[in-house]
């Protein structure tokens, strides 16, 4: 099983529209969990940490299901701007460092 | 200048030549990394840096050669090449502090094309 899973898509939404992206990640010592965001040819970028109780920030709502071992970003009203790559991010800790585990990413492309 | 800085921002190299990947972080982090990402993968950690002290070496060849002489630098040395280490190599900087749990912040990253 892959450390950090997520479907690459690309998923094709009209602006306005609500989109969801999952997440499963194989080790149950994960401590933190985050949602960053790569624009096309540029580095990634942190969206928003996830949180056991779950958390939003505006449009972007993210949820832990740690049970299940399962992240969730929930995009509301897509913008334009939307349009990236969005990468599900797992932390460990090993001899007191954080190293972060990546999945592959999945593609979003809002239209007109 | 503010954040994680690194240089070049290209770099074409021959398989034969010696080069070196510049990163600096200005954000009072202690902990320092090298990631790889090629096309259709996720990023791969490639070295760990914590005070200064190397903490992680992801099985990457020799012929990467990483060094940090504080805690705000650290440098990727690249020798003998192979086409197939064309990548993005993105230097990113953490605090430490145990608990906290903090995301990282990104350099620019440096895309390296073999010939």
């Amino acid at each position: 099983r892959k450390e950090v899973e997520q479907d690459p898509g690309p998923f094709n939404v009209p602006e306005g529209a609500t989109v969801a992206f999952n997440c499963t990640y194989s080790n149950s010592a994960s401590q933190s969990f985050f949602w960053y965001r790569q624009d096309c040819r540029k580095e990634p970028k942190l969206l928003m940490s996830v949180y056991s109780s779950g958390n939003e920030d505006g449009r972007f709502t993210a949820q832990l299901n740690r049970a299940s071992q399962y992240i969730s970003l929930l995009i509301r009203d897509s913008k334009l701007s939307d349009s990236a790559t969005y990468l599900c991010v797992v932390n460990g800790w090993n001899s007191g460092y954080s190293t972060l585990t990546f999945g592959k990413g999945t593609m979003l492309l809002v239209s007109p | 200048e503010t954040g994680v800085t690194q240089t070049p921002r290209h770099l074409v190299m021959g398989m034969t030549n010696k080069k070196s990947l510049k990163c600096e972080q200005h954000l009072g982090h202690n902990a320092m990394y090298w990631y790889k990402q090629s096309a259709k993968k996720p990023l791969e950690l490639m070295f760990v840096y914590s005070l200064e002290e190397r903490v992680e070496n992801n099985s990457v060849p020799s012929r990467f050669s990483p060094e940090c002489p504080n805690s705000s630098h650290l440098f990727l040395h690249l020798h003998t090449l192979q086409p197939e280490d064309s990548a993005l190599y993105l230097c990113a900087s953490s605090q430490t502090a145990p608990g906290t749990g903090n995301g990282y912040t990104f350099g620019s990253g440096t895309r390296l094309t073999v010939v």
